[in-house]
């Protein structure tokens, strides 16, 4: 099994910040990594598919990056609608999930 | 409009059985893998089961296999979960999820709203 580490588990930020979150696979998942959100009660949504894809209708201030083990998420300015829990998930094999980063409203 | 839903969860008992139901609609089911993805309260998401479009294509979860039976019936536009032998572990939100492509390449792209099941005496 393919494990993910998602780093940090939560952080707090400002509306206009930039937030970065890592995910890094147990073994090369080549650009297989897709980033998810999920707000409170609700179901997650596909934001970023094969690394660095954004899917239709997500905000460009979202974006990804990286390749083989090491990956990342980026949100270029915090708006107050993206307060909420991020997952990666590798599908390069069965798929995994990240434990999930907290964005928390600073 | 893409929409999934499911249904068929509840509280049942340690070794009890429960059978899910997910019904979907505003898109050619047909064509579709389709998975079970489920969140334990408070917790992350845990992948549990994926069946390809034609049903060719069944994999599992570790934690699963064995105990759970993943189906589809085409003609329903309906996806569905048998779970046998239910442990506490199993206690979750439920989700049905679409996969964007027809094999099940893990692409989780509509989520329903969930099903929740609570496995207790």
């Amino acid at each position: 099994d393919i494990q993910m580490t998602q780093s940090p588990s939560s952080l707090s930020a400002s509306v206009g910040d930039r937030v970065t979150i890592t995910c890094q696979a147990s073994q090369d998942i080549r650009k297989y990594l897709n980033w998810y959100q999920q707000k409170p009660g609700k179901a997650p949504k596909l934001l970023i598919y094969d690394a660095s894809n954004l899917e239709t209708g997500v905000p460009s201030r979202f974006s990804g990056s990286g390749s083989g083990t090491d990956f990342s998420f980026t949100i270029s300015s915090l708006q107050p609608e993206d307060f909420a829990t991020y997952y990666c998930q590798q599908n390069d094999n069965l798929p995994s999930f990240g434990q999930g980063t907290n964005v928390e409203i600073k | 409009e893409v929409q999934v839903v499911e249904s068929g969860g509840g509280l049942v008992q340690p070794g009890r059985s429960l059978r899910l139901s997910c019904a979907a609609s505003g898109f050619t089911f047909a064509d579709f893998a389709m998975h079970w993805v489920r969140q334990a309260p408070g917790k992350g998401l845990e992948w549990v089961s994926g069946i390809s479009w034609n049903s060719g294509f069944i994999h599992y979860a570790d934690s699963v296999r064995g105990r759970f039976t993943i189906s589809r019936d085409n003609a329903k536009n309906s996806l569905y979960l048998q779970m046998n032998s239910l442990i506490s572990e199993d206690t979750a939100l439920y989700y049905c999820v679409k996969d964007r492509r027809y094999s099940a390449d893990y692409y989780f792209d509509y989520w329903g709203q969930g099903t929740p099941v609570t496995v207790s005496s």
